[in-house]
């Protein structure tokens, strides 16, 4: 299986700053048709899981453009711009190139 | 506006079954991949099964393979998941969510299950 690791664990941010999420995978999720299948996900305090960026860098609808997300092969990033209160939460990673599917442990986002 | 909303869970002795339930709206049913995903209290997320659009292909990872069976009703815009055998490490709030091109873009609000005796 792909092992997904998200680094910080825990990241203490101060309203209006910046934050900087990573993603490694154990192999390549460049898929055999030339897509790269990671996507990233933030999860608010008692909600379910929402989209924010698929297939590295494309941000889904209404996310605004304070998130951006980078990367290839085994590395990815995802940035977040003038932190907002609305962006606290666990961020997670996911690969879905190869089956079965695998999430990165996730990433806290507070507040400093 | 896309809506799932999961329904079925509750507490469960080890070795019993259960049948979850997600009713889907807000888009044609019958046209998407489907999934479900789970979380373990204070723990990540676990992607638990897919299933194609008419239903006839079917995807798990091995710590469900065998025990769990998704399947779908496009009739009635449903999706389910059947968890035989339940161990207390299925206990989590299970997720349903919309699979399009390689993602999960849309998920339920989730319905918690718990093993015990």
């Amino acid at each position: 299986d792909v092992v997904m690791t998200q680094t910080p664990v825990s990241l203490p941010v101060s309203l209006g700053g910046q934050a900087s999420i990573s993603c490694r995978s154990s192999q390549s999720l460049v898929h055999s048709n030339g897509n790269t299948y990671l996507h990233w996900y933030l999860q608010k305090p008692g909600q379910s899981p929402q989209l924010l960026i698929y297939r590295v860098s494309n941000r889904f609808s209404g996310v605004p453009d304070r998130f951006s997300g980078s990367g290839s092969g085994t590395d990815f990033t995802l940035k977040i711009s003038r932190v907002e209160p609305e962006d606290l939460g666990d961020y997670y990673c996911l690969q879905s190139t190869h089956f079965p599917w695998t999430f990165g442990g996730g990433t806290k986002l507070e507040l400093k | 506006e896309v809506q799932l909303v999961e329904s079925g869970g509750g507490l469960v002795q080890p070795g019993r079954s259960l049948k979850l339930s997600c009713a889907a709206s807000g888009f044609t049913f019958s046209n998407y991949y489907m999934a479900w995903v789970r979380q373990a209290p204070k723990k990540g997320l676990e992607w638990v099964a897919t299933i194609s659009t008419s239903g006839s292909r079917t995807y798990y990872p091995d710590s469900v393979k065998g025990r769990f069976t998704i399947s779908r009703d496009n009739a009635k815009s449903s999706l389910y998941l059947q968890m035989n055998s339940l161990k207390s490490e299925d206990t989590a709030t299970y997720y349903c969510a919309r699979h399009t091109m390689g993602l999960l873009d849309y998920w339920g609000q989730g319905v918690m299950v718990t093993v015990s005796s």
